[in-house]
């Protein structure tokens, strides 16, 4: 398998309950993303991770929670989210945090929704 | 002034016309610069990078003017297929690297 791979597609969940997102990349990046992508605005960056690091963290609010255990994975916990929490939300990754020649390779991403 | 900055759209355009974007970004100091592609409820793809001398891709054509703090995307002989957000991507070094999105340009091409 190729690429950047993210589960699930869809989800579903209430307010009170927590959940996982996965992101997998077979592609030998040193970094990895997590965007959110709400109707009708920009990509918003979520969180940076370079070579299993965090080195950036938009604001993000700690009901959103990531963990990167190695270079090719990638996790976004979520608990007591709220309904504006629903979107799209798009794993990326790229070769090296600080060059980004080719741009970046993007998962096909996890629709959530929040009830 | 939004950092990266699109005209939504959508454009409609018959096949086989040329239609172009333009996409105005806020800091000077921008560094690299990029077209993705994004159909309806799909990840965005790299569509093309954009150099300061202009590049060319098949129909694409992206240009980018550091001066006025823009950078266009021309198409040509529109396919039916090319309906789809057009994002303009803009990288930048402040705290730490960005790479900033704009909200898109919506293109629908019809027979």
């Amino acid at each position: 398998e190729t690429g950047v791979t993210q589960t699930p597609r869809h989800l579903v969940m209430g307010m009170t309950n927590k959940k996982s997102l996965k992101c997998e990349q077979h592609l030998g990046h040193n970094a990895m993303y997590w965007y959110k992508q709400s109707a009708k605005k920009p990509l918003e960056l979520m969180f940076v991770y370079s070579l299993e690091e965090r080195v950036e963290n938009n604001s993000v609010p700690s009901r959103f929670s990531p963990e990167c255990p190695n270079s090719s994975h990638l996790f976004l916990h979520l608990h007591t989210l709220q309904p504006e929490d629903s979107a799209l939300y798009l794993c990326a990754s790229s070769q090296d945090h600080s060059q980004v020649t080719y741009g970046y390779t993007f998962g096909s991403g996890t629709r959530l929704t929040v009830v | 002034r939004k950092e990266v900055e699109q005209d939504p759209g959508p454009f409609n355009v018959p096949e086989g016309a040329t239609v172009a974007f333009n996409c105005t970004y806020s800091n000077s100091a921008s560094q690299s610069f990029f077209w993705y592609r994004q159909d309806c409820r799909k990840e965005p793809k790299l569509l093309m990078s954009v150099y300061s001398s202009g590049n060319e891709d098949g129909r694409f054509t992206a240009q980018l003017n550091r001066a006025s703090q823009y950078i266009s995307l021309l198409i040509r002989d529109s396919k039916l297929s090319d309906s789809a957000t057009y994002l303009c991507v803009v990288t930048w070094m402040d705290s730490s690297y960005k790479l900033i999105f704009g909200s898109g340009t919506r293109l629908l091409v019809r027979p």
